[in-house]
C-alpha cells in the first residue's frame, strides 16, 4: 500500500531565509508524487509534479522538488521566502493502479516570519 | 482554466439532518472526488467517482453517500448529519487516466 509521510506539522521561517518541506513516500511501482497549497480558507492549488521526467521539478511561485529514489524522497524547497508562503502544504502520491486516486500526507503549515 | 465549484463557503446544520454538498467542475472532466479535511489528519477520501452513476468507497465512507446524475455534478450526502462529521469538504476532479486533481474551494460544515 501506498502512503506519504511529511516530516514536521509546522515549520517556521524567517523571511527570505531557505524553505525546506520534508516529504517521504512508500509506493512499489515508480510513483506520480505530487505539491498542493493551501492558502486560508481555499481550496487546494497544484504547486508541482513529478511524472517520472527530470527528477528535479520546478513549480509555480519558486518552488522546487527533487525526487530521490534512493531516498523515498520528494522534498519541497525554496530559497528565500516571503511572507505570502505562508500556507499549509500537501505532499500526494499516485501510481499503482490508483485509477486517478491520490494519497496525501497530513499536511505541513508554513509559517514565515517577518 | 478548470474551475470547481461548490454550493457553499460555509453551512451549520442540525444533528439528524439530512445535508448535500454539491461540486460541480466545467472541465468535462470524468472523475470526481470527495474528500474531507480535519487538523492533522490530512485529506481522507470519502468517495469518488469515475463517470455518471458510478461510485465508489474511499477510505472513510461510512455515514455518507453519493450521486452523480450528470457528468459535471457530484453531489455528497450526509444522510443524518452527527457532530463529529463537522469538518471542511473538499471536491476535486480530474480528466481519465490523470492524476492530477483540481480542488473547488471547500466547504466548511458545523453540526450542532
Amino acid at each position: 500500500a501506498q502512503s506519504v509521510t511529511q516530516l514536521g506539522s509546522h515549520v517556521s521561517v524567517s523571511e527570505g531565509a531557505l524553505v525546506l518541506l520534508r516529504c517521504n513516500y512508500s509506493s512499489s511501482v515508480p510513483p506520480y508524487l505530487f505539491w498542493y497549497v493551501q492558502y486560508p480558507n481555499q481550496g487546494l492549488q497544484l504547486l508541482l509534479k513529478y511524472t517520472s521526467a527530470a527528477t528535479l521539478v520546478k513549480g509555480i511561485n519558486g518552488f522546487e522538488a527533487e525526487f530521490k529514489k534512493s531516498e523515498t524522497s520528494f522534498h519541497l524547497t525554496k530559497p528565500s521566502a516571503h511572507m505570502s508562503d505562508a500556507a499549509e502544504y500537501f505532499c500526494a502520491v499516485s501510481g499503482d493502479n490508483q485509477g486517478g486516486k491520490l494519497i496525501f500526507g497530513q499536511g505541513t503549515e508554513l509559517s514565515v516570519k517577518p | 482554466d478548470v474551475k470547481v465549484t461548490q454550493s457553499s463557503r460555509y453551512l451549520v446544520k442540525r444533528t439528524g439532518e439530512k445535508v448535500f454538498l454539491e461540486c460541480v467542475q466545467d472541465m468535462d472532466h470524468e472523475n470526481m472526488f470527495w474528500y474531507r479535511q480535519d487538523p492533522g489528519l490530512g485529506l481522507r477520501l470519502i468517495y469518488f467517482s469515475y463517470d455518471v452513476k458510478m461510485k465508489e468507497k474511499g477510505d472513510i465512507p461510512e455515514g455518507y453517500s453519493v450521486s452523480r446524475e450528470k457528468k459535471e455534478r457530484f453531489s455528497l450526502i450526509l444522510e443524518s448529519a452527527s457532530t463529529n462529521q463537522t469538518s471542511m469538504y473538499l471536491c476535486a476532479s480530474s480528466p481519465y487516466n490523470t492524476e492530477t486533481q483540481y480542488f473547488g474551494p471547500g466547504t466548511r460544515l458545523l453540526v450542532l
